[in-house]
């Protein structure tokens, strides 16, 4: 099946420095959604991204659909302490009627 | 919008038992439901895809007489873990996507539901 490669795997950084992560496939993907999830909660979705080099902006959020479909990327700027978490992405087929996910990315921010 | 309920959010069985999680979309009509299976420090595993009206179609692997899946409503899905065992014990979550609009092939996640067997 289709997979995705999702990296970093983990991060450690301070507070108030810019963060970059992306996820790449084999295989063309028509959304792209990124999600945070904490210890002990569900997934919650940060950015959905539904056309190739659809740039979106949430916050201090901003992610990419990359123009080959088979790629994106999640940066956040100015990092915060609550930043902390687990970020996932995930690429939709349209045809198999489900989404894939990266096996996510940790984020450490030092106050 | 666009909010997803679970319930109970945890619960604790005895061996042999059998359980239900329930996942609601509050807001919104949902065709199409997920049920996912996630260890700790690990991504989010699908064990199936829940359709209203139909049966589940069930990832490989995935007992589907062991996870049972009903999705009866539009935003009501249930998944029973049958005949419940310690390795069952783990953090189920469940998604949902909206029937209509843009974000049809967005998933809305749930809070999860910790099962623990003992």
């Amino acid at each position: 099946g289709q997979q995705l490669n999702q990296s970093p795997q983990s991060m450690f950084i301070q507070e108030g420095e810019d963060v970059s992560m992306n996820c790449t496939s084999s295989s063309i993907f028509n959304t792209w959604l990124w999600y945070k999830q904490e210890p002990g909660e569900g997934p919650v979705l940060l950015i959905a991204l539904y056309k190739a080099g659809e740039l979106t902006s949430n916050g201090r959020l901003t992610a990419q659909f990359g123009i080959t479909r088979k790629d994106s990327f999640l940066n956040i700027s100015a990092s915060i302490p609550s930043d902390v978490g687990i970020y996932f992405c995930a690429g939709h087929n349209t045809n198999a009627g489900k989404s894939t996910f990266g096996d996510g990315t940790t984020l450490t921010v030092k106050p | 919008g666009a909010v997803v309920s679970q319930h109970p959010s945890w619960v604790i069985c005895k061996s042999g038992t059998s359980v239900k999680i329930e996942c609601r979309s509050l807001d919104f009509q949902a065709t199409t439901m997920f049920w996912y299976r996630q260890f700790p420090k690990q991504s989010l595993m699908l064990m199936a895809t829940s359709n209203e009206g139909s049966k589940a179609t069930y990832e490989q692997g995935v007992e589907k007489d062991k996870f049972l899946i009903n999705h009866a409503s539009l935003t009501l899905s249930t998944l029973t873990v049958t005949s419940a065992h310690p390795e069952d014990s783990s953090f189920y979550i469940c998604s949902a996507s909206p029937t209509s609009g843009y974000s049809t092939d967005t998933q809305y996640f749930g809070p999860g539901t910790r099962l623990t067997v003992l």
